[in-house]
């Protein structure tokens, strides 16, 4: 088991540039998580899906965020146009059955310069 | 809404001695919680739970209390080796999906 894998594992970019952070979640969880870390408000959750179908968006901070799973082996955080506020690790997180814990990639770094 | 709050950012413990991590909640619907572990460049791991059922669950050095009338929590790590340096956060999920809040996190040192 691979664990999840997110790409990539950093990001350097642009103001105004869009950026797309991917994700694979561990095979078989049904359950998908898009997560931002920052020093001052920790884990955000920004939004995440059951069964590829995106149930809670809430915390995706403003519409240049986006998020997409087509398919249960693939999601997407797209952030177009990116601006410095927007740096920060971007976690991808997948969990299988209820209550069991959910399993974290590494994180993408990203910063907006 | 911060309804997982962990409001100590900091702990330093020297090696051998206890760290207790603490974490208070908001919500009474919460039915279980956990706590991750994680250290730098890596995602959180899972390292304890607690359902809300129960006051305490133990893993070897590892113990989680929970208080419920004061909505209250607390991750025990006895005896503290440096390699427990990490940031900790407390999390609980709600709802059918079981949407996961975390707290803020405590950033523990533990010095040899």
């Amino acid at each position: 088991d691979a664990g999840v894998i997110q790409s990539p594992r950093h990001e350097v970019t642009e103001m105004g540039q869009e950026v797309t952070l991917r994700c694979k979640p561990i095979s078989g969880h049904n359950s998908l998580f898009w997560y931002r870390q920052t020093m001052m408000r920790g884990l955000e959750l920004l939004i995440y899906f059951n069964n590829n179908v995106p149930i809670d968006d809430s915390g995706m901070p403003e519409d240049r965020f986006s998020a997409k799973m087509p398919n249960a082996s693939f999601s997407t955080l797209k952030i177009q146009p990116s601006e410095p506020r927007d740096s920060a690790v971007y976690f991808c997180a997948s969990k299988g059955s209820y209550n069991s814990p959910l399993h974290f990639g590494n994180g993408t770094r990203l910063t907006v310069t | 809404d911060q309804q997982v709050k962990q409001n100590s950012p900091s702990l330093s413990v020297q090696e051998g001695r206890i760290s207790i991590l603490n974490c208070d909640y908001t919500n009474s619907m919460f039915d279980y919680f956990l706590w991750y572990k994680k250290y730098p460049a890596e995602g959180p791991t899972f390292l304890i739970s607690i359902s809300s059922i129960k006051d305490k669950n133990e893993d070897g050095r590892f113990t989680v209390f929970l208080n419920k009338s004061a909505k209250h929590l607390s991750l025990h790590i006895v005896p503290s080796q440096p390699g427990d340096s990490a940031v900790y956060f407390c999390a609980a999920p709600r709802g059918g999906y079981q949407k996961v809040t975390f707290g803020i996190g405590t950033k523990l040192q533990v010095i040899p």
